[in-house]
């Protein structure tokens, strides 16, 4: 199937620095969204593209939709402690709105 | 709040004691899902319901039996689980055929002995 392969696994960054995360995949996707999981909550989205190119911000968020619709990327600017959760990519591979796939992960530490 | 609720949070079950997870969505959604998520892992989809119908059941096996009554509530019934089915256990929704977002409950932590 289309896998989903999201990186780096996990982050460790001082509080104020940016931080950079991304997702791949070997087929092309024609949404791809953005999640936080805090924790003993579910995931909660936080920017959703449909486009490729498609460059969108939500504050200190800013995702993007990769040109050849195979990859996107995660940028949080200034980071702050609240921050802390893991990020997970998702996206519809294919025209069947309910074939999502899942990233697994990028686990966020942010020390003040 | 997401606007999907999810009863119990926590279980703790023997493997040969059955009981059921609940979701209930109050956002007018009418497509369904149960996510399995393990750590470190991709969340997994287990089924999907669109206007109460069983639309995927993503090779998941029969000590999971899903139950979809109407389309605010969704049932994933356990029998007999191993403990590599202890997960934490989501449930979704979305508007049927829309390229939208999922909005995921709390899910409920599932320990099976």
């Amino acid at each position: 199937g289309q896998q989903l392969n999201q990186s780096p696994q996990s982050m460790f960054i001082q509080e104020g620095e940016d931080v950079s995360m991304n997702c791949t995949s070997s087929s092309i996707f024609n949404t791809w969204l953005w999640y936080k999981q805090d924790p003993g909550e579910g995931p909660v989205l936080l920017i959703a593209l449909y486009k490729a190119g498609e460059l969108t911000s939500n504050g200190r968020l800013t995702a993007q939709f990769g040109i050849t619709r195979k990859d996107s990327f995660l940028n949080i600017s200034a980071s702050i402690p609240s921050d802390v959760g893991i990020y997970f990519c998702a996206g519809h591979p294919t025209y069947n709105n309910n074939d999502m796939r899942f990233g697994a992960g990028t686990r966020l530490t942010v020390k003040p | 709040e997401t606007g999907v609720t999810q009863t119990p949070r926590h279980l703790v079950m023997g493997m040969t004691n059955k009981k059921s997870l609940k979701c209930e969505q109050h956002l007018g959604h009418n497509a369904m899902y149960w996510y399995k998520q393990s750590a470190k892992k991709p969340l997994e989809l287990m089924f999907v319901y669109n206007f109460k119908e069983q639309t995927e059941n993503n090779s998941v096996p029969s000590r999971f039996s899903p139950e979809c009554p109407n389309s605010s509530h969704l049932f994933l019934h356990l029998h007999t689980l191993q403990p590599e089915d202890s997960a934490l256990y989501l449930c979704a929704s979305t508007l049927a055929g829309a390229k939208d977002e999922q909005f995921f409950g709390p899910g409920t932590r599932l320990t099976v002995l």
